[in-house]
């Protein structure tokens, strides 16, 4: 139990093109759902956390007009990278949590790069 | 500030046990979380501690000391498949946020 799909998992385009990544929760409802980021040899780095029909909450340094985040329903969030630049390129990871005090559980990130 | 401490590299030898060690220092405390991550590949859980001592599952077992901050991954009968970074999680508040160590790669080798 407890999948969450991540579409797509990888993506290739060029400079200012933008990228929206989808993350389900397939067999729960993920109440909470999490935007991560992860540079080659970097730990996950949170973006934002979205709570459904709520505005996400963005960490800081994360531009929330650059990286739109809707978490429209309770299995379903979307990330959207406008105008990627090649600094945008990295592998970004969505999970999702049933609830308060319980694990996260990822999808299998999106790989993007930006040429 | 959030401060989660783990060793950066780790080796070992199949069949071998091995002691991932992370310490922390929260705002707050409301769990600790190990995670598994292979290269390209995102974490996959592994354990939840929130209480004080040893939580066991199958060959892994995770430790927590909340007095010291302090938590183990134990992992037992080591395989090659082991290989991988390990990831030690805190949630410091009563959402489902966490806070990532920088992870531990460890190399099983034969």
């Amino acid at each position: 139990g407890a999948v969450v799909s991540q579409h797509p998992s990888r993506v290739i385009c060029k400079s200012g093109t933008s990228v929206k990544i989808e993350c389900r929760s397939l067999d729960f409802q993920a109440t909470t759902m999490f935007w991560y980021r992860q540079f080659p040899k970097q730990s996950l780095m949170l973006m934002a956390t979205s709570n459904e029909g709520s505005k996400a909450t963005y960490e800081q340094g994360v531009e929330k007009d650059k990286f739109l985040i809707n978490h429209a329903s309770l299995t379903l969030s979307t990330l959207t990278v406008t105008s990627a630049h090649p600094e945008d390129s990295s592998f970004y990871i969505c999970s999702g949590a049933q609830g308060s005090n319980q694990p996260q559980h990822f999808g299998d990130g999106t790989r993007l790069s930006i040429l | 500030g959030q401060n989660i401490d783990q060793p950066t590299e780790m080796t070992a030898t199949e069949g071998a046990i091995v002691q991932i060690n992370c310490t922390y220092q929260t705002s707050g405390f409301n769990g600790l979380f190990w995670y598994q991550q292979h290269a390209g590949e995102a974490p996959t859980f592994l354990s939840y501690n929130v209480l004080d001592g040893l939580e066991e599952k199958g060959r892994f077992s995770s430790f927590l000391s909340r007095s010291k901050g302090y938590s183990y991954l134990l992992l037992k009968e080591l395989q090659m498949k082991d290989s991988a970074s390990y990831l030690c999680a805190v949630q410091d508040s009563g959402y489902s946020t966490l806070t990532f160590g920088k992870g531990t790669m460890l190399l099983v080798s034969p």
